[in-house]
């Protein structure tokens, strides 16, 4: 079973510009969560997709982030314009209901640099 | 908010040595998770835990679900070198459909 893809797996750009992110979660599962991981820090959560609709986007920054999940398949997140405290990893995870327990099954993340 | 105080921040130990962490929260949580992440990675789930009082074991893991339900610790006996990583606890309050709260992490380094 292939696992939770993301690309691209590192992007260095400068504050102000426009960076997005892609991830394709596993076959058949209907959540899909987007994580920020600061250095030294827990994953906190973003948003959370249910198919194509949203669950919860409360720590979402919506000035500068969005998401979207159009087909309820793959998702994409997007920061315009990026600050500085925006350098992080962005994880993804999907969630099957009625898997075993709450396994959550993260991608590798996308390595964002804002200089 | 709700908050999550794990600890140690970091440890470095011999190789067979048995390790110890712990995390406590400031509110009760229905279900303690425990993760760990190596170098470029996503955080892998060790152990799930949902009662009160639980212990449950994964291999060498062994976590605990605290009978105050506001804390939980997570033992690894007879560390090996691919044990090094990052552990995070992490916590949900309410219903499966809430979202995860992640400690800060544990880094676990191992001496040969």
């Amino acid at each position: 079973e292939a696992g939770v893809a993301q690309s691209p797996r590192y992007k260095i750009i400068e504050k102000r510009q426009s960076v997005a992110f892609w991830c394709n979660p596993i076959s058949g599962h209907a959540t899909l969560y987007w994580y920020q991981q600061i250095l030294g820090q827990g994953p906190k959560l973003l948003i959370q997709f249910q198919n194509n609709g949203v669950v919860d986007d409360s720590q979402l920054p919506k000035d500068r982030f969005s998401a979207e999940r159009l087909k309820g398949v793959d998702s994409t997140l997007k920061i315009q314009p990026a600050k500085l405290e925006d350098s992080a990893v962005y994880l993804c995870a999907s969630y099957i209901a009625g898997s075993s327990g709450d396994t959550q099954y993260f991608g590798p993340g996308t390595r964002l640099t804002v200089l | 908010g709700q908050q999550l105080n794990q600890s140690p921040q970091s440890m470095f130990i011999q190789e067979g040595e048995d390790v110890s962490m712990n995390c406590t929260s400031s509110s009760i949580f229905n279900t303690w998770l425990w993760y760990k992440q190596e170098p470029g990675e996503g955080p892998v789930l060790l152990i799930a835990l949902y009662k009160a009082g639980e212990l449950t074991s994964n291999g060498r893991l062994t976590a605990q679900f605290g009978i105050t339900r506001k804390d939980s610790f997570l033992n690894i006996s007879a560390s090996i070198p691919s044990d090094v990583g990052i552990y995070f606890c992490a916590g949900r309050a309410t219903n499966r459909d809430d979202k995860i709260i992640f400690g800060k992490g544990t880094r676990l380094h191992i001496l040969p």
